[in-house]
Parts: C-alpha cells; structure tokens; sequence
C-alpha cells in the first residue's frame, strides 16, 4: 500500500459546481496533513492545514479522520482559477522529521 | 512569490557529467528540504537541514547525490554522474517550524 494515495483523476467540472477530492495515508503515527496547490510547471504551493475538528478557509473546507486514515478536500463554487493539481501531503509519523509525504496529486480541470 | 530561490532553473547535461544545483532558503528559515519531482508524480523528499546540519537521507538519494548546507543558509545539491533517471524537476523548500514549507521554483535537470 502506497504512503498517500488519492483519487486519480482528472476531474473535469464546470464553473460553480462542488467537488471533493479524496486522501488515504498508511502511516497511523502521521500527526500533521495539509493540503497543497501545484499548477503546471510551477512549485507547489501551501493550500491549507487539515486538523481533526476540520477547517474551512473561504470555499475550501478540509476534513481528517484518524480512524479512517483518510483527508478530503471540498471545494464549493469552482472558479476557473482553481484548475490545478491538489497534492494530500502528510507528515511522516514521529513528529521530529518534518519531511512530508506526498500524493501524486489530483488534476481539476475548472471549465467555463 | 515564495522568497526561496533556485538556481539554476533548467539544467541540461550529458550522462556522466556532474551537476550542482543551489537553493537560497526564506532568510529566517532554518530548516532546508530537497525534493524531486518526475511528472505525473508528487514531490519524493531526498533530505533536510536544521542549521547547517543534515538530518535525515531518503533511500532515494544514492552515493551519487550529495548535499550541503555549510554556513545554515543556502544549500548545494550535487550529482555525480549523471544517469537518465536522474531527470526531474529538483525542488527546495524551506520552513522555519515543522511542518509549513515554502517551495522554491525548482530546477528541472535533463539528462541527454
């Protein structure tokens, strides 16, 4: 079983529709998950935390569950400028190391 | 932009021939990351800094590959070598906790 494996993709959605994107990780030590942004030939960028409680930041809501071993990522009302590759990255277990795991991403494609 | 810089940006060399690549953290950044990345993969760590001090290798970073970070600020990546699978985008990123890391534009190496 790979560390971090997520949906394949590519989603293909139009402007204003919902999407989700789904995370399973194999390591139950990891302690820290985040969600990151990568745009073609460009590095990949920060796009949120996932705490446990769940976290939202405007259109973007972050979910973890522990017991599952699995993250999501809901995106509401899909803007043209979302369409990118979403990486679920985790934080290798021990807490100490701080090198991060990551998925091989998830393609949205946002269309008009 | 980021504030971590890399340099070169693309790097074009024969098998065989060594390569060194630099990475510039966020200034106050202690913490210093290489990854590398081939396409339709997510980022694979390779190794990480605190200080001037190299913490943790990947197995993925063979005895050709070697890096410093001699004074805690920048980093240098080498490549002795060079084989065609050695062809990939090299990132750094940099964190002054744990866990945020900022990416740096990357230097995409191909091997001819």
């Amino acid at each position: 079983r790979k560390e971090v494996e997520q949906d394949p993709g590519p989603f293909n959605v139009p402007e204003g529709a919902t999407v989700a994107f789904n995370c399973t990780y194999s390591n139950s030590a990891s302690q820290s998950f985040f969600w990151y942004r990568q745009d073609c030939r460009k590095e990949p960028k920060l796009l949120m935390s996932v705490y446990s409680s769940g976290n939202e930041d405007g259109r973007f809501t972050a979910q973890l569950n522990r017991a599952s071993q699995y993250i999501s990522l809901l995106i509401r009302d899909s803007k043209l400028s979302d369409s990118a590759t979403y990486l679920c990255v985790v934080e290798t277990g021990g807490g100490s190391q701080g090198n991060l795991i990551f998925g091989k991403g998830t393609k949205l494609s946002v269309k008009p | 932009d980021t504030g971590v810089s890399q340099d070169p940006r693309h790097k074009i060399t024969k098998r065989g021939q060594n390569v060194t690549f630099r990475c510039d953290p966020i200034s106050e950044h202690n913490r210093l990351y290489w990854y590398r990345q081939t396409l339709g993969q997510g980022p694979e760590f390779l190794t990480y800094f605190q200080n001037e001090a190299q913490l943790e290798k990947s197995r993925l970073l063979s005895d050709r590959f070697s890096a410093e970070r001699p004074k805690g600020s920048f980093s240098t990546l080498e490549i002795q070598r060079t084989e065609q699978g050695d062809s990939a985008m090299y990132l750094c990123a940099s964190s002054l906790s744990y866990h945020e890391q900022y990416f740096g534009p990357g230097t995409r190496l191909t091997v001819t």
